[in-house]
């Protein structure tokens, strides 16, 4: 069965710019979930999406912004891009929402977003 | 909220020795634990889960965790340190009211030398 795919792997924006990410989750898992990490903050939750709908959302600005599609596959939008947007963000797929004890997240390998 | 706290940015074993990662988290009820490694230019993979069924948690390559609800860790540990456990690991915390969401910890670079 193949992973969580997340395209594209790298990306270099410059200030100012959006970009749209895209991860497609392990065939028949219905959850997404989102984190950024960098060096500083570390791994941070951003939001996840179950039926097309957000359910949980992290601590971050309006400018990060997601959707979920039909078949499960979702994206992620971020406007307006700062210097502090560079980071590697994660797309975690799990068979369904609710509690991570009972949903085992796999992550996928990540976009690599730089922004200049 | 919850949080946690990984004890040590970077450890540093030789080849056969045992490895001690720590992990201490803060939650004012039983939270579910987990052990993530990232290995370069990959995702994160789970080691293993503590969700209250046995305080000692068996994972994949030979680790495993005890949860001390005393000292409020779990920290991860292996007898044996093998030169392909090299990798970053996360410990994480989801409490019972944020769905999946995870709290990470900030990370421990294991490295392990011949």
């Amino acid at each position: 069965k193949a992973g969580v795919t997340q395209t594209p792997r790298y990306l270099i924006k410059t200030r100012g710019q959006q970009v749209t990410l895209s991860c497609s989750p392990i065939s028949g898992h219905r959850s997404v979930s989102w984190y950024q990490q960098t060096p500083g903050q570390g791994l941070q939750f951003l939001f996840e999406y179950f039926s097309e709908t957000q359910r949980n959302k992290g601590n971050f600005p309006g400018r990060f912004s997601g959707r979920q599609f039909s078949n499960s596959r979702s994206e992620m939008n971020v406007s307006t891009l700062e210097l502090g947007d560079s980071a590697l963000y994660l797309c975690a797929s799990s068979l369904a929402e609710g509690l991570a004890g009972r949903n085992e997240q796999f992550f996928g390998p990540g976009t690599r977003l730089t922004v200049l | 909220a919850q949080s946690v706290t990984q004890l040590g940015s970077h450890v540093s074993v030789s080849e056969g020795a045992l490895v001690l990662l720590r992990c201490n988290y803060s939650s004012s009820v039983p939270p579910y634990l987990f052990w993530y490694v990232q290995y370069p230019n990959q995702g994160l993979q789970l080691l293993l889960k503590y969700t209250s069924a046995a305080t000692l948690v068996k994972g994949i390559n030979g680790f495993e965790a005890e949860f001390k609800k005393s000292e409020t860790s779990f920290h991860l540990t292996k007898p044996s340190a093998h030169m392909s456990d090299a990798a970053e690991y996360f410990c994480a915390v989801s409490d019972h009211q944020a769905g999946t969401a995870l709290i990470f910890g900030k990370g421990t670079t294991l490295s392990v030398s011949s």
